[in-house]
């Protein structure tokens, strides 16, 4: 079945750094990775998605790029500020779970020092 | 977007106890609906996918009667813990996706705000 491995655990920038987050999966065939936020005891809110048909999408100071070939997409969030602090989920859908299910990375914590 | 609402929203149980979670699709109609657990500091763990009218599929090391699942209508899915002891204490969260997107062409799968359960 699917595997999502993310990378860093933690994360601390300064304000209006850039922070880049990365994922990578095992299933060649999956073709749909969402990004998601997760504020303490909050529902996880996804910010951004991307489908295997495109390379790169971007949505203000957020962006994701997929590299299909290496299998493994990545969040870039630039500007960074301190309600950015947050903990970030990867996740990834293909043929292994009828592409229904969402299998998830473990989380990057992303702390913002003003 | 789409509203997925749970309820309740925390509770606190004696060991021993069942206690019933409601997830409901407020302005959708979900087919499947998918329940998760999360404990501090980890990722979402899917233990079921919850179908519409049919049995639940649960994930491997999911004991089935223990983490009860129905589904009964197209807005609502129900976990009951039965029998909670103190290590099922986490936030079980609840996400479904519109049953619209096979021509909607949506991939969002929509969340619940979570149900953070103690047990005693």
């Amino acid at each position: 079945g699917e595997n999502v491995e993310q990378h860093p655990s933690t994360l601390s920038v300064q304000e209006g750094d850039s922070a880049v987050i990365k994922c990578t999966y095992s299933d060649s065939a999956s073709n749909y990775f969402p990004w998601y936020k997760q504020e303490l005891g909050k529902r996880p809110q996804l910010i951004i998605d991307i489908r295997s048909n495109v390379g790169e999408k971007k949505d203000q100071r957020i962006a994701v790029t997929l590299n299909k070939t290496a299998k493994h997409f990545s969040l870039h969030i630039t500007e960074t500020q301190p309600e950015d602090s947050a903990v970030y989920f990867c996740a990834a859908r293909g043929p292994a779970t009828g592409f229904q299910k969402l299998v998830f990375g473990t989380g990057t914590r992303l702390l913002v020092s003003p | 977007g789409a509203v997925v609402s749970q309820h309740p929203s925390w509770v606190i149980c004696k060991s021993g106890t069942s206690v019933k979670i409601e997830c409901r699709s407020l302005d959708f109609q979900a087919t499947t609906m998918f329940w998760y657990r999360q404990f501090p500091k980890q990722s979402l763990m899917l233990m079921a996918t919850s179908n519409e009218g049919s049995k639940a599929t649960y994930e491997q090391g999911v004991e089935k009667d223990k983490f009860l699942i129905n589904h009964a209508s197209l807005t609502l899915s129900t976990l009951t813990v039965t029998s909670a002891h103190p290590e099922d204490s986490s936030f079980y969260i609840c996400s479904a996706r519109d049953m619209g997107y096979w021509t909607s062409g949506s991939n969002e799968q929509f969340f619940g705000p979570g149900t953070r359960l103690t047990v005693l």
